[in-house]
């Protein structure tokens, strides 16, 4: 166990649905890290937060947002779901807004859009 | 995208047989990380580098930071089924720009 929680494990959904992934950091990580992996795909970052707020934009798309709440979780809200979308879903934490070797994964939710 | 990459794509060995990967770059990076991910969950950090020509062993595994700045290998010794898994590289150039390769998918066979 990475002491980071991610859920659902697993998701089901139909095109143009909305759905949101849900992001524990590890105990005493202020920052989250979320990433897409595609079939065959290395890890794509998409975006980071930091003690609340918004620190780097990867390659995330207009449709998906995120955001850390003051406990620290994090949410990475997906909308207008297109079958490409489908894809494990990451989140890692780090304890400070520097990626550092504490940088530590959950263990993703797999998203299935049909 | 992707700005690592990373071969060779799959392997499918014999256990106790010797294995090597490796990530290039047209870009210089300041760290280099290996992960692995097994089925159902995350990537696991191996091991990390910090300076060029680093050489570092984890156990059966051993990873360089090439000289140039653009390159890493990892290299698995005497390999055992339990080694199977996607290992990943990582290069980082700032603060909070890493880059991943695309895996290479290990498969052993006893």
């Amino acid at each position: 166990d990475s002491g980071v929680t991610q859920t659902p494990k697993h998701l089901i959904t139909a095109t143009g649905q909305r759905v949101t992934l849900r992001c524990s950091p590890r105990s005493g990580d202020l920052s989250v890290y979320w990433y897409q992996q595609s079939l065959d795909q290395g890890l794509q970052f998409l975006i980071q937060y930091y003690n609340g707020e918004e620190r780097a934009k990867g390659n995330i798309l207009e449709r998906f947002s995120a955001q850390q709440f003051p406990d620290l979780h994090s949410e990475l809200n997906l909308s207008s779901l297109e079958l490409g979308d489908s894809a494990l879903y990451f989140c890692a934490s780090s304890v400070s807004d520097r990626l550092t070797r504490s940088y530590t994964f959950g263990s993703g939710t797999r998203l299935t859009v049909v | 995208g992707q700005q690592l990459n990373q071969s060779p794509q799959s392997m499918f060995i014999q256990e106790g047989e010797d294995v090597s990967m490796n990530c290039t770059s047209s870009s210089i990076f300041n760290t280099w990380l290996w992960y692995k991910q097994e089925p159902g969950e995350g990537p696991v950090l191996l091991i990390a580098l910090y300076k060029a020509g680093e050489l570092t062993s984890n156990g059966r595994l051993t990873a360089q930071f090439g000289i140039t700045r653009k390159d890493s290998f990892l290299n698995i010794s005497a390999s055992i089924p339990s080694d199977v898994g996607i290992y990943f590289c990582a290069g980082r150039r700032g603060n909070n720009d890493m880059r991943f390769g695309a895996g290479t998918r290990l498969t052993v066979k006893p």
